[in-house]
C-alpha cells in the first residue's frame, strides 16, 4: 500500500506553545488528506479534512483558529496545535487518500503537553 | 450525517477459534466500508475492505459481508491465532470520501 509519513512521532512542550505536525505522502499525490485525534481507549476522531490548495474544512466543535491546517502541495499537510494545554494532549494521526475511498495512515504523534 | 455502530465492544475468544464483529450504519448512500486492525501506540492498518456493490469477500482468514438492505456489515476471522490481538475499527464511506468510525472492538484471544 501507499506510505504516509508523520514527524515528529511524539512530542512534549510546556503548556502555552504551540506544535507543528507534518504528514507526508512519499509515493502517491494525495489530494486530501485527513487529521484525526484518538485519545485512550477511543475511536479515532475526524478534525478535519484538507484539500490541497484550498482552506481545510473542520468538523463540527474543532476550533480552527486553535487547529491550524496546511495543505500547501500535494505530499505534505501540516497540522498546528497553538497555544497548547494539557487536554490537547492525544494521538494525531493524519491520512492520505488514494486513488478511491482508501485512506492511508500515517504513524501518528503523541503530543503531550505538560 | 452517516452514524456508525460497532458491536461488541470486547470480544475474548479461544485461539482457533472464530471471531465476528459487527457494524450498522445509518446513510444509505454509504459505498464504503473498511476494516482497520490497530495495535497499541500504532496507526491503523487496513485488513480488508467492501464496496457496495460486492456482498462478501474473502482474504486467507479474513472475510467481510455486507448486507445493504440491512445497512449491516460484518467481520469474520477465523482459525484466530495470538496475534490476532489487537482493537478492530469498522468505518464507513461516501461520496465526500470521509470515514465515519465504529467505536471499536477489542479482540482478545486467549491462549
Amino acid at each position: 500500500g501507499a506510505v504516509v509519513s508523520q514527524h515528529p512521532s511524539w512530542v512534549i512542550c510546556k503548556s502555552g506553545t504551540s506544535v507543528k505536525i507534518e504528514c507526508r505522502s512519499l509515493d502517491f499525490q494525495a489530494t486530501t488528506m485527513f487529521w484525526y485525534r484518538q485519545f485512550p481507549k477511543q475511536s479515532l476522531m475526524l478534525m478535519a479534512t484538507s484539500n490541497e490548495g484550498s482552506k481545510a474544512t473542520y468538523e463540527q466543535g474543532v476550533e480552527k483558529d486553535k487547529f491550524l491546517i496546511n495543505h500547501a502541495s500535494l505530499t505534505l499537510s501540516t497540522l498546528t496545535v497553538t497555544s497548547a494545554h494539557p487536554e490537547d494532549s492525544s494521538f494525531y494521526i493524519c491520512s492520505g487518500r488514494g486513488g478511491r475511498n482508501e485512506q492511508f495512515f500515517g504513524p501518528g504523534t503523541r503530543l503531550t503537553v505538560l | 450525517g452517516e452514524n456508525v455502530e460497532q458491536h461488541p465492544s470486547t470480544l475474548s475468544v479461544q485461539e482457533g477459534d472464530s471471531a465476528v464483529i459487527k457494524c450498522t450504519y445509518s446513510d444509505s448512500a454509504s459505498n464504503y466500508f473498511p476494516w482497520y486492525k490497530q495495535e497499541l501506540g500504532k496507526r491503523p492498518q487496513l485488513i480488508i475492505d467492501i464496496r457496495s456493490n460486492v456482498g462478501e469477500k474473502k482474504d486467507q482468514r479474513i472475510a467481510v459481508t455486507l448486507n445493504k438492505t440491512a445497512k449491516h456489515f460484518s467481520l469474520h476471522i477465523t482459525e484466530t491465532q495470538p496475534e490476532d490481538s489487537a482493537v478492530y475499527f469498522c468505518a464507513a464511506s461516501g461520496g465526500n470520501y470521509q470515514l465515519i468510525w465504529g467505536a471499536g472492538t477489542k479482540l482478545i484471544i486467549k491462549p
